[in-house]
């Protein structure tokens, strides 16, 4: 069965440290989103892309936020400066249609991010 | 912004039981309501949704009922197993604006052997 995949499943930096989590989304997949999660709380939708550009954003994705697609297959979230409340999981989601036609999303297995 | 509230945030049960997690939103906008199960250290997977034209909705041991009007949705497990046992997300997604989930906080369902 097709995944999404995210690499990698744990990563620790330093506060003010970039960061870029990866995602390889499923390969006939055309949405991407990436989502967080504080450890204990809810899931928050961050950006959904599409067609090489972001669709939809959250008040959390600020400038310190950008994502990309690289190549055909990888999608990347990066954080240009990283906060101490930047940690959390962060999930990488596909989908085969936008969200308003179907939203059913398939999600990578997220990547712990550790800001020290 | 839509908000949504689930309950209860640990909800405790004996195999064979029933179990109901219950989320209500506040946009009435809001047209897709999916329910997600997150097993410890893994990923949200999506076990079952339903739509605002759309009342209930059954998929062997879980249903999900939607009352439009009260602005709530719930979730029902019957005859719980074991491997039930996991944090169950439900979402809305609002089609007044941007069309993006908001989430409940989690409900830990652990299911007694």
């Amino acid at each position: 069965e097709p995944e999404v995949t995210q690499t990698p499943s744990h990563q620790v930096t330093q506060m003010g440290q970039e960061v870029i989590l990866r995602c390889v989304p499923i390969s006939n997949h055309l949405y991407f989103y990436w989502y967080r999660q504080i450890l204990g709380q809810k899931v928050e939708f961050l950006v959904s892309f599409y067609n090489n550009e972001i669709s939809e954003k959250s008040e959390i994705f600020d400038d310190q936020f950008s994502v990309e697609r690289p190549d055909g297959s990888n999608f990347t979230l990066k954080i240009r400066s990283t906060k101490l409340e930047d940690s959390a999981m962060y999930f990488c989601a596909s989908s085969v249609q936008g969200a308003r036609l179907a939203p059913e999303a398939f999600f990578g297995q997220g990547t712990r991010l550790t800001v020290v | 912004g839509e908000n949504v509230e689930q309950h209860p945030s640990t909800l405790s049960v004996q195999e064979g039981d029933s179990a109901v997690i219950k989320c209500t939103y506040s946009d009435s906008a809001s047209n897709y309501f999916p329910w997600y199960k997150q097993e410890l250290g893994k990923r949200p997977q999506l076990i079952i949704d339903i739509r605002s034209n759309v009342g209930e909705k059954k998929d062997q041991r879980i249903a999900v009922t939607l009352n439009k009007t009260a602005k709530h949705f719930s979730l029902h497990i019957t005859e719980t197993q074991p491997e039930d046992s996991a944090v169950y997300f439900c979402a809305a997604f609002s089609s007044g604006g941007s069309y993006i989930p908001t989430f409940g906080r989690g409900t830990s369902l652990i299911v007694h052997p």
